[in-house]
């Protein structure tokens, strides 16, 4: 079992849909990252958090410690949005552990 | 300012061959660290550098793999006799202590 797993794996929306990807880890950690890497293979850090809930545009990243659950929502999907979605706890090392990924396409 | 950035973006070389990769991370981010992602899989952990001390070897595959942090700044990977199974994107990623991570762009590794 990994030690981050991201829920679904593949994901596809029509344009304007609310999305949700799910991650839940099993270690212990000092703060988590989402992740955004686009066909190209670039990564763009999101969000990283370690209580509550961050907003930054149509993103919003929420995290549960004590469940050890975190969320990433996108409000009003578009087209651009379409990339892998990748959740990775930085654990008390400071070492990244990473999920396998969500593929999302938004369709127009 | 400049973000982090990764030389060569592209290498192709012979089974058996070393190559050295370089990272440039953000000016003044403390730590570093090295990960990889082979053909449809996800990131793998590498190396993570603090200063010019690696605390955290584990990630690293193979004694065929090493890296090292010159300066507190600029980070080669180096792989020796570089096998078929080394062909992934390399990336680098540097932060300010335990902050938010910047990553380079990679380096795309083809051994043929």
């Amino acid at each position: 079992k990994n030690e981050v797993e991201q829920s679904p794996q593949n994901l596809t929306a029509q344009e304007g849909e609310f999305i949700t990807i799910n991650c839940s880890y099993s270690v212990g950690i000092s703060a988590l990252h989402w992740l955004q890497q686009h066909p190209g293979g670039g990564i763009v850090s999101l969000f990283m958090l370690s209580s509550g809930k961050k907003k930054h545009g149509r993103l919003i990243a929420t995290i549960n410690i004590q469940e050890k659950h975190s969320s990433l929502h996108i409000t009003a999907s578009h087209p651009r949005d379409s990339a892998v979605y990748i959740c990775a706890a930085l654990d008390i090392y400071d070492k990244l552990i990473f999920g396998t990924g969500t593929r999302l396409q938004v369709f127009p | 300012g400049a973000g982090v950035s990764q030389s060569p973006s592209n290498k192709v070389t012979e089974k058996g061959k070393d190559v050295e990769l370089r990272c440039d991370p953000i000016s003044g981010h403390t730590a570093l660290y090295w990960y990889r992602q082979s053909l449809g899989q996800g990131l793998e952990f590498l190396i993570y550098f603090q200063g010019n001390s690696a605390p955290d070897k584990s990630g690293l595959p193979s004694d065929r793999f090493s890296a090292e942090r010159t300066g507190g700044s600029v980070s080669t990977l180096t792989i020796q006799r570089t096998q078929q199974e080394d062909s992934a994107v390399y990336l680098c990623a540097s932060s300010f202590d335990s902050y938010e991570q910047y990553f380079g762009p990679g380096t795309r590794l083809t051994v043929t």
